[in-house]
């Protein structure tokens, strides 16, 4: 149980584009949601947190307009990143939690390249 | 503010060989949660174990255990016998216990464990 779906897993795309990434909680009901950046050997940054149905929480530095978070449902929040730049290439790694469980579970990631 | 210390950035042993991953945190919580994470080369990150702060004792599942010691702030994870196949990044995080805010993770900056054959 408690498995958490990413998708895509890799994504290419042009600069000035927007891409959405989606996760899922396939087997629970995420009550928040969280997503991480990681650059290469690096550890795991949190962008923000997001509970269903409200606004998404953003850590400081992350720019809310550039990364769009909605957590429309209890088992689905997506990511969408608008008019990326090479920059923004990075691995994006999803976690979700439901009420009474101390630990997140993650998706697989997805890694973003802008060219 | 949370904190947790992984100083060991890279380990490199041969197999069977016993290997400890070293974390320190710091925390003003009087209740958190320890985890560790082994995020192996295909990305996920694989949940491994939690810790309470409030149970100090120490847990052994198959060739790993994890040492917790509330006096140095430590929670140390021992892989007995390594193999191959557990050559990852192994992340330390802590969270808060009180709910809102605190559900979030602070990571370490991770281990990289290799072992070869």
């Amino acid at each position: 149980g408690a498995v958490v779906s990413q998708h895509p897993s890799w994504v290419i795309c042009k600069s000035g584009t927007s891409v959405k990434i989606e996760c899922r909680s396939l087997d629970f009901q995420a009550t928040t949601m969280f997503w991480y950046r990681q650059f290469p050997k690096q550890s795991l940054m949190l962008m923000a947190t997001s509970n269903e149905g409200s606004k998404a929480t953003y850590e400081q530095g992350v720019e809310k307009d550039k990364f769009l978070i909605n957590h429309a449902s209890l088992t689905l929040s997506t990511l969408t990143v608008t008019s990326a730049h090479p920059e923004d290439s990075s691995f994006y790694i999803c976690s979700a939690r439901y009420e009474g469980k101390a630990e997140a579970f993650f998706g697989q990631g997805t890694r973003l390249t802008v060219v | 503010a949370q904190k947790v210390t992984q100083a060991q950035t890279e380990i490199s042993v041969v197999e069977k060989e016993d290997v400890t991953l070293d974390c320190v945190y710091e925390t003003r919580d009087t209740t958190y949660y320890l985890f560790w994470y082994k995020q192996p080369p295909s990305g996920e990150l694989v949940f491994l174990i939690r810790r309470n702060s409030f149970d100090e004792q120490n847990e052994i599942s198959g060739r790993y255990s994890w040492n917790f010691q509330k006096s140095t702030s430590s929670f140390n994870f021992t892989i007995t016998a390594s193999q191959v196949v557990d050559s990852a990044v192994y992340f330390c995080a802590l969270r808060g216990g009180s709910g809102g805010s605190n559900y979030k993770l602070t990571f370490g900056k991770g281990t990289l464990l290799t072992v070869n054959p």
